[in-house]
């Protein structure tokens, strides 16, 4: 078994400031997600990178960069926090080919604007 | 335009009941479904996946698929309370590394 771990629980952050989420799993998988969650909603890809130094745009990656340093570890950045926003960051991590691919969620990371 | 259309958006049963969930992709080149579930305030959690035309069954809960319409059900007989949750449908083109569309999900609710 593993585990995904999501820094910080909760963010709050003030309107245009930078902010990053770090996420760190010990499966040893390869491939690595973010998501973003609004109210209780479906997820929305934001960047994945299938090996260490890739990275992949999703269909939200507008306002956000990526970086995967390590094969552990994943970081995403909201480049300028947009006011009154309010959603889950979720990390995944899976691995890569094969016929199944389960993706494993960590707990989120919880991002207030203010 | 939400490519995983999921219906209903919520949904109640009773205890004991049977709940039944609806998913369709727009996208044709999807080749796999994953349902997911999540409680409140937790992580999504893989409940089941298919991948062939036709049903699959785990316990209470059965999975159907139809290729050619690209739509995909979860049936869950017997609820329980500890089934209240949203699903998530989700879509991924092959099997090899993308992140997968998800639906906007079916919150249900069973009530003893």
């Amino acid at each position: 078994g593993g585990i995904i771990t999501q820094t910080p629980k909760f963010l709050i952050g003030q309107e245009g400031q930078k902010l990053t989420l770090k996420c760190q799993q010990n499966f040893n998988h390869d491939t690595m997600y973010w998501y973003r969650q609004d109210s209780g909603k479906g997820l929305r890809l934001i960047y994945y990178s299938i090996t260490e130094n890739d990275l992949q745009k999703g269909d939200l990656s507008e306002g956000y960069d990526a970086s995967r340093e390590k094969k552990s570890s994943f970081s995403l950045t909201v480049t300028s926090a947009q006011k009154n926003e309010m959603a889950v960051f979720l990390c995944a991590s899976s691995i890569s080919g094969g016929h199944s691919y389960e993706q494993y969620f960590g707990p989120g990371t919880r991002l207030t604007v203010l | 335009q939400q490519k995983v259309q999921q219906s209903p958006e919520s949904l109640i049963v009773p205890e004991g009941g049977m709940a039944s969930l609806n998913c369709t992709s727009s996208d044709r080149n999807v080749d796999y479904f994953w349902w997911y579930r999540q409680h409140s305030g937790k992580s999504p959690k893989m409940l089941m996946s298919i991948f062939s035309n036709g049903e699959k069954e785990e316990g209470r809960f059965t999975v159907h698929l139809n290729k050619a319409s690209l739509h995909t059900s979860l049936h869950i007989r017997d609820s329980q309370p500890s089934d209240s949750a949203l699903y998530l449908c989700a879509a991924s083109r092959n099997n090899y590394a993308q992140g997968l569309t998800f639906g906007l999900g079916t919150r249900v609710s069973v009530f003893p």
